[in-house]
């Protein structure tokens, strides 16, 4: 079945590690997102790519990267995770066709924290 | 760029009533207006959309309108069931090279008390 996933779900860890948030899609979308959403509910968008080997900064700074090696897989890594990098972590993919707007379709999230 | 307000934050309402969230908007350019139900602990999803050319749209109990001279769009939820409880985002969206710029509001929790 056509779907985007992430793992893991849940992540605890402590100060200093480094991580990546994996994020697979077979929905054969093209556009793929990261978004960090809080408790209390705000969508804020970190990352987004158009396509294989394009990647690009949201509208929210976060010290994290991404990468687009293939065109399923969209992976998020914090290099050496701090508190401040609680939060859980939505990737989401499109499928629009130029100049055609569509709907986001969104993992079950990622629930980072950060001791 | 885009600014989306949204309110109220917070909404509670008795089951069989209707709920009114209402969203407002900035940037003349975004043609497509998204909302997403997100449950508690699970991922947001679209339940309905309305583009720039369309005044209204419904889908059984919801219902969305778009003013746009006035950028604001509103969900209607029509005789509320206790499976209505949720966070609503609304959206507005629109084409940035190849990109497809969205900017969520602030989400609206709402109770529907039984």
């Amino acid at each position: 079945e056509a779907d985007i996933y992430q793992t893991p779900r849940y992540l605890v860890i402590g100060t200093g590690k480094k991580i990546t948030l994996e994020c697979s899609q077979t929905m054969g979308h093209d556009k793929m997102y990261w978004y960090q959403q809080d408790p209390g509910m705000e969508l804020h968008l970190i990352h987004y790519s158009y396509g294989v080997n394009s990647t690009e900064k949201g509208d929210l700074s976060s010290e994290s990267t991404v990468s687009r090696i293939r065109t399923e897989h969209f992976p998020l890594t914090l290099e050496s995770a701090r508190p401040s990098h609680t939060s859980q972590y939505l990737c989401a993919s499109s499928g629009g066709k130029t100049g055609v707007d569509g709907e986001l379709f969104f993992g079950e999230g990622s629930r980072l924290t950060v001791l | 760029g885009e600014n989306v307000e949204q309110h109220p934050s917070t909404l509670s309402v008795q089951e069989g009533d209707s709920a009114v969230i209402k969203c407002t908007y900035s940037d003349s350019a975004s043609n497509y207006f998204p909302w997403y139900k997100q449950e508690l602990g699970k991922r947001p999803q679209l339940i309905i959309d309305i583009r720039s050319n369309v005044g209204e749209k419904k889908d059984q109990r919801i219902a969305v309108t778009l003013n746009k001279t006035a950028k604001h769009f509103s969900l209607h939820i029509t005789e509320t069931q206790p499976e209505d409880s949720a966070v609503y985002f609304c959206a507005a969206s629109k084409r940035s090279g190849g990109y497809q710029k969205v900017t969520f509001g602030i989400g609206t929790k709402l109770q529907v008390i039984p």
